[in-house]
């Protein structure tokens, strides 16, 4: 099974700053990587795709990059809508497996 | 624009087999351009676990740590697919989540999540 680790598991961070998430697997995973936002008692929505891709809709504050084993989520400049958990998950062999979720806080 | 909803009883008792329904529209749950149709579940203040997949082709793929208990389905004919669950526990209790993915993409069509609890 391909293990996907997530870091930070939490953090605080004030509106406007930089934040990054990054999301490591146990072997490569090519681009086969997706973010997830979840906000409390709310369905998960996918952020990024294909590693690097937008989802239609979601803002530009939000980026992905990486390949192989080690992929970052980076927002720009937080909003207050940002604060939620964020999820990676890996797509490239089954069993899909989830990181085990970064949750951003307010400072 | 596709849609899910899960369907399910609420509660369940150990030992029971549990059963939950995903109601596909604005779609066909035959369609070869939507491949896989998928079951995740979140137990209360926990992460995201996938539980298995079924191919629009009917193979499907399980979580090793649950196959033994697994089983995902599809009816044609309902426009639904369903996942049952046996010999659930209180380990089982979580919201579960049904979703579809195109081929080499990831779940992007989700449903509302329906919560089961597991008690006696």
């Amino acid at each position: 099974d391909i293990q996907m680790t997530q870091s930070p598991s939490a953090m605080s961070a004030s509106v406007g700053d930089r934040v990054t998430i990054t999301c490591r697997a146990s072997q490569g995973i090519s681009i086969y990587l997706a973010w997830f936002q979840q906000k409390p008692g709310k369905v998960p929505k996918r952020l990024i795709y294909a590693a690097s891709s937008l989802q239609s809709g979601v803002p530009s504050r939000f980026s992905g990059s990486g390949s192989g084993t080690e992929f970052t989520l980076t927002i720009s400049s937080l909003q207050p809508e940002d604060f939620a958990t964020y999820y990676c998950l890996q797509h490239s062999s089954y069993p899909l497996t989830f990181g085990q979720g970064t949750k951003v806080e307010i400072k | 624009q596709l849609q899910l909803q899960e369907s399910g009883p609420g509660l369940a008792k150990p030992s029971e087999t549990l059963s939950l329904t995903c109601t596909v529209s604005g779609g066909s749950i035959s369609s070869s351009s939507i491949s896989y149709w998928g079951w995740i579940r979140q137990p209360p203040g926990k992460g995201l676990e996938w539980i298995g997949d079924i191919f629009h082709s009917g193979s499907t793929y399980y979580n090793p740590s649950l196959k033994s208990r697994v089983t995902v389905s599809v009816d044609t004919s309902k426009n639904q697919f369903s996942l049952n669950l046996n010999s659930v526990t209180a380990a089982d209790t979580a919201v579960y989540y049904c979703a579809s993915r195109q081929r080499g993409n990831s779940f992007d069509v989700w449903g509302q999540g329906t919560m089961l609890t597991v008690s006696s």
